[in-house]
């Protein structure tokens, strides 16, 4: 079982917004990665940090965090958007080891 | 252009042993944190191991004792020493660049993965 915990599917309408969650305990003091993967491709790294998003990441992706929950939140959200998308952070303990959430797979309708 | 290519993937039985190579090019693997991620088709991410810059290593409770991960400064390669190898370790293989500021770590650049297929 992993130590990040995420809805296993999600939907959203093509132009709208949707946030994606993340809960752990090890979010109350490290910031979430998060990642896109598409079938067949490796994962992309979409926002880290507070809010940071790589070159060539599109700024309707943006990150939040509160508490043990931290967000994903696509403003927005085009066709091309539809993939499964995981967070991680390090483990609850702290230790140099890092856990990911089981993943969410986001349909735009 | 900055990448990762992952070989040495395959088919090998149960009990066996396999080394991934991962070699980089447009950047230094010893100026980097180095990692390993794998995923079993279907399913979703697991972190394996990683190796830091000074040549610390650390492994995944699921792999310990049995995965080591270790870098070539001289090839830009670095690998994964797989022995005792299980069915549950069946999984594509990614090699990722890490990324650790303040409170924040990310895997920011992945290769395409290399399959491993262990028969029982």
């Amino acid at each position: 079982s992993s130590e990040l915990t995420q809805d296993p599917a999600v939907s959203v309408a093509l132009g709208q917004t949707v946030r994606i969650t993340c809960q752990g305990d090890s979010l109350r003091s490290y910031y979430a990665s998060w990642y896109q993967q598409k079938p067949g491709q490796a994962p992309v790294l979409v926002i880290y940090g507070k809010n940071t998003r790589p070159s060539g990441i599109p700024d309707r992706f943006s990150g939040s965090s509160s508490g043990n929950t931290a967000s994903l939140t696509i403003t927005g959200a085009q066709a091309e958007d539809e993939a499964d998308y995981y967070c991680n952070s390090r483990d609850s303990r702290g230790n140099l080891h890092w856990v990911f959430g089981g993943g969410t797979k986001l349909t735009v309708l | 252009e900055v990448q990762l290519v992952e070989t040495g993937g395959g088919l090998i039985q149960s009990g066996g042993s396999l080394r991934l190579s991962c070699a980089a090019s447009g950047f230094t693997v010893s100026s980097n944190y180095m990692s390993w991620v794998r995923q079993v088709p279907g399913k979703g991410l697991e972190w394996v191991s990683v190796i830091y810059r000074g040549g610390s290593t650390y492994h995944a409770d699921s792999v310990k004792g049995r995965f080591t991960i270790s870098r070539d400064d001289s090839k830009n390669t670095v690998y994964l020493q797989m022995n005792s190898l299980r069915a549950e370790d069946t999984a594509v293989y990614y090699c990722a660049t890490l990324y650790s500021g303040n409170k924040a770590d990310a895997f920011d650049m992945w290769g395409q993965g290399t399959m491993v297929t262990v028969s029982s």
